[in-house]
């Protein structure tokens, strides 16, 4: 079974502190993800990653950074945390596109729930 | 880019009713539709997935059908069970997925 962990389940943060979050995978799939979920909004992606030290922007990935340093790890940055950025986070990750661009799998850890006050 | 859209956002059931959740997606190009079950603090599970080239794909009590022409795919739960209560996400992909804004259900006893 495919496993992606997050490095915490909670974490309260205070408005300005540099946050980090990590996401480890143990199945050897290059593509990582790193979404935030809040309610009424759905999943929306900030960053992913096809392959180690590759980053790829999402739909709102401002106030944001990533790190990809070793294939099974993926960080997600907030340089200087803000209210606004309270929320669940979550990580995925897949395989590559598969062929003619067919779309794979992703598979989920099981979120961190920031509060940034 | 993409757009997804999910209907109903909440849905209520007597257990062993049947569920139906909705979804509608703007890109003629996406080719995989996934749908996840979110539990309270937990990520979301695959539960079930098709793609363009199949119109319905089937898991005991779990159905998808997928209409290409109208660009709607749907998530049939048969015999709801308590366990079943949960929130539902579906997903339109090419590449990058895009997810709808979920559905909460619940399962009365």
């Amino acid at each position: 079974d495919v496993k992606v962990t997050q490095s915490s389940r909670y974490l309260v943060k205070r408005t300005g502190e540099k946050v980090f979050l990590e996401c480890v995978q143990d199945m050897d799939h290059e593509n990582m993800f790193w979404y935030r979920q809040d309610p009424g909004l759905g999943l929306r992606l900030i960053y992913f990653s096809y392959d180690v030290k590759m980053k790829e922007k999402g739909d709102i990935p401002e106030g944001y950074s990533v790190s990809r340093e070793k294939k099974e790890r993926f960080s997600l940055i907030l340089e200087s945390a803000s209210t606004n950025q309270t929320s669940m986070y979550l990580c995925a990750s897949s395989t590559p596109l598969g062929g003619r661009g067919r779309a794979e799998t992703q598979y989920f850890g099981p979120g961190t729930r920031l509060l940034v006050l | 880019g993409e757009n997804v859209e999910q209907h109903p956002s909440t849905l209520s059931v007597q257990e062993g009713d049947s569920a139906v959740i909705k979804c509608t997606y703007s890109d003629s190009a996406s080719n995989y539709f996934p749908w996840y079950k979110q539990e309270l603090g937990k990520g979301p599970q695959l539960i079930i997935d098709i793609r363009s080239n199949v119109g319905e794909k089937k898991d005991q009590r779990i159905a998808v059908t997928l209409n290409k022409t109208a660009k709607h795919f749907s998530l049939h739960i048969t015999e709801t069970q308590p366990e079943d209560s949960a929130v539902y996400f579906c997903a339109a992909s090419r590449n990058q997925f895009y997810f709808g804004t979920g559905t909460s259900l619940t399962v009365i006893p």
